[in-house]
């Protein structure tokens, strides 16, 4: 079966200090598809970075990256110079080509000021 | 504002009963999706439709159903409802492709007593 972990219930980071989320996933296709959401306190889900397996470079938006280690099937997510509204639940997602998606239980963020 | 529509917000009902939760997609979205989160806990994909017809299918109970009407919007049925059917119920809806991002509604909090 397909599965997402993501290990780390709850992270704290200093406001300005840079954190990373771990999400490993198992699967035995070859292409597929990955993405971080953010879940604010108001419950909307936010599309943060998203990726294609087939693709060697690592995702950037902004002070968001990802490294992206397929053999490992790792998807770790980096946020630099952590701000206050950084903090949130991090859900890491993985899409097959069956489009069943697949999220990760989460992440809570905290930014410590 | 994510143009994702779900009604009701709030949904206060007894076990037994059965109720329709409302999804209207963004403008243009062909795709929709229903995610139910339980208190504290990561998304688990209920069913995908694409331009009216079932495309995925994943973790959804034979007492939920859902279709996707002529004019794109979408409803979830909930029957023989139980305590553990209490959660927030997220609707999302993208374009095509496997890398297109969803667009999550604000979700429907239900509430079985």
């Amino acid at each position: 079966a397909q599965t997402v972990t993501q290990s780390q219930p709850e992270m704290s980071v200093q406001e300005a200090e840079t954190v990373t989320l771990s999400c490993t996933y198992d699967t035995s296709e070859s292409d597929y598809y990955l993405f971080w959401y953010k879940q604010p306190p108001s419950r909307q889900m936010i599309l943060v970075i998203r990726q294609e397996a087939y693709k060697q470079q690592n995702a950037t938006e902004n002070r968001f990256s990802v490294n992206f280690q397929k053999a490992a099937k790792s998807f770790s997510l980096k946020i630099s110079d952590s701000q206050l509204g950084d903090a949130a639940m991090y859900f890491c997602a993985f899409i097959p080509g069956t489009y069943k998606y697949i999220f990760g239980t989460g992440t809570r963020l905290k930014v410590l000021a | 504002d994510s143009g994702v529509t779900q009604t009701p917000k709030h949904l206060i009902t007894a076990t037994g009963q059965r109720v329709t939760l409302r999804c209207s997609p963004r403008s243009g979205d062909l795709s929709v999706y229903w995610y139910q989160q339980s208190l504290d806990q990561g998304l688990q994909f209920l069913i995908q439709y694409y331009n009216g017809e079932e495309r995925a299918k994943g973790n959804i109970l034979e007492r939920f159903s859902a279709q996707q009407f002529p004019d794109l919007h979408s409803e979830l049925n909930l029957s023989s409802l139980e305590l553990g059917d209490s959660a927030l119920y997220f609707c999302a809806s993208s374009g095509t492709g496997l890398l297109s991002e969803q667009y999550f509604g604000p979700g429907t909090r239900l509430t079985v007593t």
